[in-house]
């Protein structure tokens, strides 16, 4: 089975600074996918960013990176220059192929707060 | 392009009512999904469909069913509506395997009581 954990129920941020949200994953498949989906209050999914597996260099979104430790099945976020509309539930999701097919599998979300 | 459209947005049923929360794309997506998230909690996965006429289980299906009778609508059906279906409802879809990206609809909220 893929599983993927987010650790880290709730975090809180300065307006300007930067935070970082963790993810692990597991997964038997060599090819897959890594997401960062942020859920604001109106509770559309947007993605923020994605990882492919098979690349080594981190994925980059203006102020959205990501820190991609393949062997240590680890991805976690990094927001800098926080902003007060970064408040939101921000979920980690994995997709695989082969026996996965293209299901996407949610970690339970990180509620991140920035305060003014 | 209105991309993935959920119909109802609100919904309260009385427990042992049906109802069927409508999914439609127009993207031209051969997969499609219907995730449920309850209160403070990810998206779990309840059945998909890799084309017209093919559905699959996923993590939660029982006390729903769906059909895929054509590539833009995959209809859930919930039958005998029970408290512990009140979530937040999610359709999605995404073109086929590889890193297109999941495109998601805006969600229905759906209150059993």
């Amino acid at each position: 089975a893929q599983t993927v954990t987010q650790s880290q129920p709730e975090m809180s941020v300065q307006e300007a600074e930067t935070v970082t949200l963790s993810c692990t994953y597991d997964t038997s498949e060599n090819n897959y996918y890594l997401f960062w989906y942020k859920q604001p209050p109106s509770r559309q999914m947007i993605l923020v960013i994605r990882q492919e597996a098979y690349k080594q260099q981190n994925a980059t979104e203006n102020r959205f990176s990501v820190n991609f430790q393949k062997a240590a099945k680890s991805f976690s976020l990094k927001i800098s220059d926080s902003q007060l509309g970064d408040t939101a539930m921000y979920f980690c999701a994995l997709t695989g192929f082969g026996e996965y097919g293209n299901k996407l599998v949610f970690g339970a979300g990180t509620i991140l707060r920035v305060k003014s | 392009n209105a991309g993935v459209t959920q119909t109802p947005k609100f919904r309260i049923l009385k427990i042992g009512q049906s109802m069927t929360l409508q999914c439609t794309q127009d993207m031209n997506h051969n997969y499609m999904y219907w995730y449920r998230q309850d209160p403070g909690m990810g998206l779990k996965l309840i059945y998909y469909s890799v084309g017209a006429g093919i559905t699959d289980k996923g993590e939660v299906p029982n006390g729903y069913n769906v059909s895929r009778s054509t590539t833009e609508d995959f209809p859930l059906r919930l039958e005998l509506a029970a408290p512990s279906q009140t979530s937040v409802y999610f359709c999605a879809s995404t073109p086929g395997q590889g890193n297109y990206g999941y495109t998601f609809g805006s969600g229905t909220r759906l209150t059993v009581v």
